[in-house]
């Protein structure tokens, strides 16, 4: 039962790069969300999707975009990476409470 | 904006002891959660509080909801080297009932030495 998996774990980038975090649950869960964490920030919730075929803003949007591909899968895509993106990269899903994947560490320089 | 503040960001104790780590809020929460984080993991739910006053045990913790509902805090007894961690609070944003979107704690990084 592997539960919510990302991929990858650690990516490098360079300030101006595009890349997309994939996100994949196995439980069958409507709701999938992308949330950040930063070191004294706790996590802060990027975009959300209530069910397949709906996306919305979280908290802290701006230079993200998502795709909910089917009920399985939830992509975060960085369009133009900067510096500030630097973080941890949590993907989440639910039906009551949340289940959260390990993470993919983001570094841009 | 709602925040959840914890107290204290870094916690280092010796096995055996007890702490108390907080969480507090100018705000109302209609629930709060607690989560551990082990590094390289992401977070796990530990509990859910949901009404004021309200006191949850799991073994060795106690989670307690404020009378009012603005804050929470947890209690550790003889805390183990297991116990070490990231311990993030939470509630559901803006006065909402949804346990995805969450406002969450700084996080309150606990250390056990053997």
């Amino acid at each position: 039962n592997a539960g919510v998996t990302q991929t990858p774990k650690f990516q490098v980038l360079k300030t101006g790069q595009s890349m997309t975090l994939q996100c994949a649950q196995d439980m069958n869960h409507n709701s999938m969300y992308w949330y950040r964490q930063d070191p004294g920030m706790g996590l802060r919730l990027i975009y959300y999707s209530a069910s397949e075929g709906t996306t919305d803003k979280g908290e802290v949007p701006n230079g993200y975009n998502v795709s909910r591909l089917n009920k399985r899968e939830f992509s975060l895509r960085l369009e133009s990476a900067a510096p500030s993106q630097t973080s941890v990269y949590f993907c989440a899903s639910r039906l009551g409470d949340l289940h959260f994947g390990n993470g993919t560490r983001l570094t841009v320089t | 904006t709602q925040l959840l503040e914890q107290s204290p960001q870094f916690l280092s104790i010796q096995e055996g002891e007890n702490l108390t780590v907080y969480c507090n809020s100018s705000s109302v929460f209609s629930s709060l959660q607690w989560y551990r984080q082990e590094p390289g993991e992401g977070p796990v739910l530990l509990v859910t509080v949901v009404t004021g006053g309200e006191v949850k045990k799991l073994k060795r913790l106690t989670f307690q909801f404020g009378d009012a509902r603005k804050d929470s805090s947890l209690h550790i007894t003889a805390a183990q080297p297991g116990d070490t961690g990231l311990y993030l609070c939470a509630g559901p944003n803006a006065g909402g009932t949804s346990y995805g979107k969450l406002t969450f704690g700084q996080g309150t990084i606990l250390t056990v030495h053997p």
